[in-house]
């Protein structure tokens, strides 16, 4: 049990609809990172969120935004869907960079 | 960018043999080289953090190694489990807390 938690687990949205995604991350873990992982491939940065402002971001298009709230939760929106945004989310928390990443279990977003 | 490279693919191995599959990348650029083991239906769970040339660690009957001058980490597996079928996560830690995964090495232990 990481002590990550996101939802929903599963989703089926229509192309040119928009979605949010919610995680939960550990207990004074100031750091989150949205990771999307496509079929056949490994995760990939999407961006990363420290004490609530943007603090960098993988080669994703704006249409992929995100926010971080005090309660150390935060979202992952996704404006305009596209088929290619069909994958699973995951949300990763951390402290710093020598110790491990606490991934959530990830939400899979299908689009149709 | 940085490039991680994982192989095998996938592998079978009997209950009771030991395997070992490498994680390669090209630079050394980063701050720590992370190993997650990911089951069906779980979260990626933390096995390892290494973070210098020469690190080696190991947790029960797994154990890493990282060479960061040759560009690898080893992953060992000793008398494999059914429990250990797990997708095997290479990434390496840089920049901003982020982290550059490999594809994965896939395990199947057959009983």
């Amino acid at each position: 049990e990481t002590g990550v938690t996101q939802s929903p687990t599963h989703l089926i949205k229509t192309r040119g609809q928009q979605v949010t995604l919610r995680c939960s991350s550990q207990s004074g873990h100031n750091t989150v990172s949205w990771y999307q992982q496509a079929l056949g491939q490994g995760p990939q940065f999407i961006f990363q969120y420290y004490r609530e402002e943007e603090n960098g971001r993988g080669n994703f298009p704006p249409r992929f935004s995100g926010l971080q709230f005090p309660n150390y939760s935060s979202e992952l929106n996704v404006n305009a869907l596209e088929l290619d945004d069909s994958a699973l989310y995951l949300c990763a928390s951390s402290i710093d960079r020598n110790t491990e990443a606490f991934f959530g279990q990830g939400t899979r977003l299908t689009v149709v | 960018i940085l490039n991680v490279e994982q192989s095998p693919q996938s592998l079978h191995v009997q209950e009771g043999d030991s395997t070992n599959f490498t994680c390669s990348f090209p630079s050394s650029n980063f701050y720590a080289l992370h190993w997650y083991r990911w089951e069906t239906a779980k979260s990626p769970e933390a096995l390892f953090v290494m973070t210098l040339n020469g690190d080696e660690k190991k947790k029960g009957r797994i154990s890493a190694t990282l060479n960061t001058k040759e560009g690898y980490s080893y992953l060992y597996i000793k008398g494999s489990q059914p429990e250990d079928s797990a997708t095997y996560l290479c990434a390496l830690f840089y920049g901003n807390n982020r982290l550059a995964f490999g594809k994965g090495n896939q395990v199947v232990v057959i009983p």
